[in-house]
């Protein structure tokens, strides 16, 4: 079955230890989401790739940095893990061909980071 | 700007019962597109529906109906003869046209379905 996988599904970090998570597709499809989503929140946009282009969001830490080295794959790296960002982070995939983001996004099963 | 509003932090339910989730939503856009997504304890969101704001029709699928007004720019969504199954969190979410404008969620109703 086409999905959006996500690896790992748990993963514990150190206080300002670099930690990288991985999102894969078997969709095709052209733009990529990470959201972060803390406990009792809805998902916060981070930034997305459309195509190869990537899309910051204005308020997404500069601790949060990402990479899509093709269609497939996309990975969120945090420089320096805080407290604060223990969170569920979830990727996402959607076909938008018209320039905009209209089109159901497919989201995987999150990783869950916890930052001792 | 755009904003969706969901009133309902949390209601239980007992099973067989219908329930109702509020959605509200604000945007200047003409054109725009709302959501539904159901986020069970696993975690993972799933897509429940999509509706352009040009297509006011009521829409059923089983036992899920989803009732959009633009007069009150409500997208309301309605579970008849609930299952404990349908216990998670439901997010409505919106999207509007004009460029390249993220996906917006309101807070999340948490439904609890009690069997």
């Amino acid at each position: 079955d086409a999905m959006v996988i996500q690896n790992p599904r748990y993963q514990v970090t150190q206080f300002g230890k670099p930690v990288t998570l991985s999102c894969s597709q078997t969709l095709n499809h052209n733009v990529m989401y990470w959201y972060q989503q803390k406990s009792s929140q809805a998902p916060k946009l981070l930034f997305h790739y459309y195509d190869k282009d990537f899309n910051n969001e204005a308020d997404t830490p500069d601790n949060f940095q990402s990479r899509r080295p093709n269609t497939s794959f996309c990975f969120l790296d945090i420089r320096s893990p805080g407290l604060g960002d223990a969170a569920m982070y979830l990727c996402a995939t959607s076909r938008d061909d018209m320039g905009g983001l209209n089109n159901e996004q497919f989201f995987g099963p999150g990783t869950r980071l916890t930052v001792l | 700007a755009q904003k969706v509003t969901q009133a309902q932090t949390e209601i239980s339910v007992v099973e067989k019962e219908d329930v109702t989730l509020d959605c509200v939503y604000e945007t200047r856009d003409t054109t725009y597109y709302l959501f539904w997504y159901k986020q069970p304890p696993s975690g993972e969101l799933v897509f429940l529906i999509r509706r352009n704001s040009f297509d006011e029709q009521n829409e059923i699928s089983g036992r899920y109906s989803w009732n959009f007004q633009k007069s009150t720019s409500s997208f309301n969504f309605t579970i008849t003869a609930s299952q404990v199954v349908d216990s998670a969190v439901y997010f409505c979410a919106l999207s509007e046209d004009s460029g390249n404008t993220p996906l917006v969620f309101g807070k999340g109703t948490r439904l609890s379905v009690i069997a």
